[in-house]
């Protein structure tokens, strides 16, 4: 089982439409991240969490420390947010830290 | 927050040859980190690149295939040496402030080995 499980793998949507993706995982982290990846392989960091909420234009992310969840919204989704999006979580083993990423929901939005 | 530039964005590659791919930092960074993607899996950290001293490699990947090299705090090199077409993914570099509470990405190089 992977430490960082995403859900859907693939999420198709009209544009206008609510969309969520959700991010589970199984071990103590010091911060979670929600990223960004564009067909050429760039990443951007949309969000880091440590708890709570946090908003950004139309993005909106969640996390509940206890429950080992997070989730991220796109209001009034748009074609231009087709993309992968990638939950990753910040591990450490002694002094090593590293990001443990899940394997990304690819988002499709339809105009 | 920082900015990498990496290069190249993507190159093709004899098998056998090697390539060099450059990460530079707009600024200092604590700590920049290699990353893996092999076509329809998720990122796998290869090494931590240490600044003036030997990278740290995950389980599965070695020197000798993946030089790395951080002369300063601004910039590191991962070198893909002796590539196969197994090698073709795409390679991605990041840094991140001393406490982690913010990650940088360079742009990634999606390489294809022939």
């Amino acid at each position: 089982k992977n430490e960082v499980e995403q859900s859907p793998q693939n999420l198709t949507a009209q544009e206008g439409e609510f969309i969520t993706i959700n991010c589970s995982y199984s071990v103590g982290i010091s911060a979670l991240h929600w990223l960004q990846q564009h067909p050429g392989g760039g990443i951007v960091s949309l969000f880091m969490l440590s708890s709570g909420k946090k908003k950004h234009g139309r993005l909106i992310a969640t996390i509940n420390i206890q429950e080992k969840h997070s989730s991220l919204h796109i209001t009034a989704s748009h074609p231009r947010d087709s993309a992968v999006y990638i939950c990753a979580v910040w591990t450490s083993g002694g002094s090593n830290y590293k990001l443990t990423f899940g394997k990304g929901t690819l988002l499709t939005v339809n105009p | 927050s920082a900015v990498i530039s990496q290069k190249p964005s993507r190159d093709i590659c004899q098998r056998g040859t090697s390539l060099t791919i450059q990460c530079q930092v707009d600024s200092q960074v604590t700590m920049m980190f290699w990353y893996r993607q092999q076509p329809g899996q998720s990122l796998t950290l290869i090494a931590t690149a240490n600044q003036g001293s030997e990278a740290t490699y995950e389980s599965g990947f070695v020197i000798d295939k993946f030089p790395i090299s951080r002369p300063n705090l601004t910039f590191s090199t991962l070198t893909v040496s002796n590539m196969s077409p197994e090698d073709s993914s795409i390679y991605l570099c990041s840094g991140t402030n001393r406490g982690f509470t913010e990650a940088f990405f360079g742009q990634g190089t999606r390489l294809t080995v022939v």
